[in-house]
């Protein structure tokens, strides 16, 4: 498919168990996203990887999240230890590049994270 | 006080209604979104601007930078219209996206 691939679409696990979601942006898209969205609240910024630059990684809530990108394409966001209020959907966006929001983004259908 | 704030925070209008949705901001910015949430929560960009007016269908988009103000309109409103409303702005020399908490729209046939 041409979109922002997710996976998983469901997770679930224990707590204190470590977690990899994966996001496969747009070929050719530059600049990739993770949003987080908690039951009931907005969108959060977690992480912005633009090409080979160094990631803007000011919205990660802890240092239990991490996220690389390889080759400039596929992503994944690490959630080590979990906790319950790491339950979310989280979401992954990409753009052809990160040229400060002038191009629109392309949502993934997220990941929803439950933490038991 | 949030960077972004929408109004109303929930609608519910009768079909063919004429809607407005309602976003202010408070940073400078280098461009406005809107999103649409479906109730499966699937988000899909309606619009980005950073001067003046967009239309695509029966969705207007209006942006008053001097005011930092943004309006989402749709004209004659369909039950397929219902969803979440999203603002988000890119502001300063960040690279991500700040969120309004969304206009949830419900429109009755």
């Amino acid at each position: 498919g041409a979109g922002v691939s997710q996976s998983p679409s469901n997770k679930v696990t224990e707590k204190g168990k470590d977690v990899e979601l994966r996001c496969d942006p747009i070929s050719g898209h530059t600049a990739l996203y993770w949003y987080r969205q908690s039951l009931g609240q907005g969108l959060e910024f977690l992480i912005y990887f633009q090409g080979n630059s160094a990631p803007d990684k000011s919205g990660l809530p802890s240092d239990r999240f991490s996220a690389e990108r390889t080759g400039g394409s596929v992503s994944t966001l690490t959630i080590q230890r979990t906790q319950q209020e790491d339950s979310a959907v989280y979401l992954c966006a990409s753009s052809l590049n990160g040229d400060r929001g002038l191009q629109p983004q392309h949502f993934g259908d997220g990941t929803r994270l439950s933490i038991l | 006080k949030n960077e972004v704030e929408q109004s109303p925070q929930n609608l519910t209008a009768q079909e063919g209604e004429f809607i407005t949705i309602n976003c202010s901001y408070s940073v400078g910015i280098s461009a406005l979104h809107w999103l649409q949430q479906h109730p499966g929560g699937g988000i899909v960009s309606l619009f980005m601007l950073s001067s003046g007016k967009k239309k695509h269908g029966r969705l207007i988009a209006t942006i008053n930078i001097q005011e930092k103000h943004s309006s989402l309109h749709i004209t004659a409103s369909h039950p397929r219209d219902s969803a979440v409303y999203i603002c988000a702005v890119m502001g300063g020399s960040q690279g991500n996206l700040i969120f309004g908490k969304g206009t949830k729209l419900s429109v009755k046939p």
